[in-house]
């Protein structure tokens, strides 16, 4: 079993609908990343958060230290936000291990 | 805006043949990561650097793979001889180094297709 889970591993949305990506993991963590991933491969990261919830716009990211599991939510969605997220934990060292990402399509 | 940068963007090479990986961190970051990413799933961690040092290589395969920071900027990561399953795309990262706060930035990665 890896030790981050991430759910589903494809989403298909139509433009505008609201969009939950769930993260599970099984190790203690000293944060945990949100990151995005477009096609060619480069990576950019979108939250870190140890407790509690962050917004950046239209993106909103949740944890739950006690049930080890955090979710990534879009709301309005658009078909610039298609891509692969990626969650990510960070353990001793600043050590990230990655779930396999959720692969995003936005239709419009 | 500041920027990881790593050369090439793509690289094609037949398996037994030596390539290098260039990384060059944003200015100031002092710990450096590489890491390999098979399609279809999420990168690993290859190596990371404090500075010039070797802070974890537990998953750097040693005995094709070698990576060194000399003067704890730059980085090159290289695979002697190259093998058909080392197709993948290596991203290079960089922090500021400082655990549970610490937003790694990633460069736009090398394609590797060994042949």
């Amino acid at each position: 079993k890896n030790e981050v889970e991430q759910s589903p591993q494809n989403l298909t949305a139509q433009e505008g609908e609201f969009i939950t990506i769930n993260c599970s993991y099984s190790v203690g963590i000293s944060a945990l990343h949100w990151l995005q991933q477009h096609p060619g491969g480069g990576i950019v990261s979108l939250f870190m958060l140890s407790s509690g919830k962050k917004k950046h716009g239209r993106l909103i990211a949740t944890i739950n230290i006690q049930e080890k599991h955090s979710s990534l939510h879009i709301t309005a969605s658009h078909p610039r936000d298609s891509a692969v997220y990626i969650c990510a934990v960070e353990t001793s060292g600043s050590r990230l291990t990655f779930g396999e990402g959720t692969q995003l399509t936005v239709n419009p | 805006e500041a920027e990881v940068a790593q050369s090439p963007r793509y690289k094609i090479t037949e398996k037994s043949q030596a390539v290098a990986f260039w990384c060059d961190p944003i200015s100031g970051h002092a710990t450096l990561y590489w890491y390999r990413q098979i399609l279809g799933q999420g990168p690993e961690l290859l190596v990371q650097f404090q500075d010039e040092s070797v802070v974890d290589d537990s998953q750097l395969p040693k005995d094709r793979f070698s990576a060194e920071r000399l003067k704890g900027v730059d980085s090159t990561l290289k695979i002697q001889p190259a093998e058909l399953g080392d197709s993948a795309m290596y991203l290079c990262a960089s922090s500021l180094g400082s655990p549970g706060a610490d937003t790694q930035y990633f460069g736009p990665g090398t394609r590797l297709t060994v042949l």
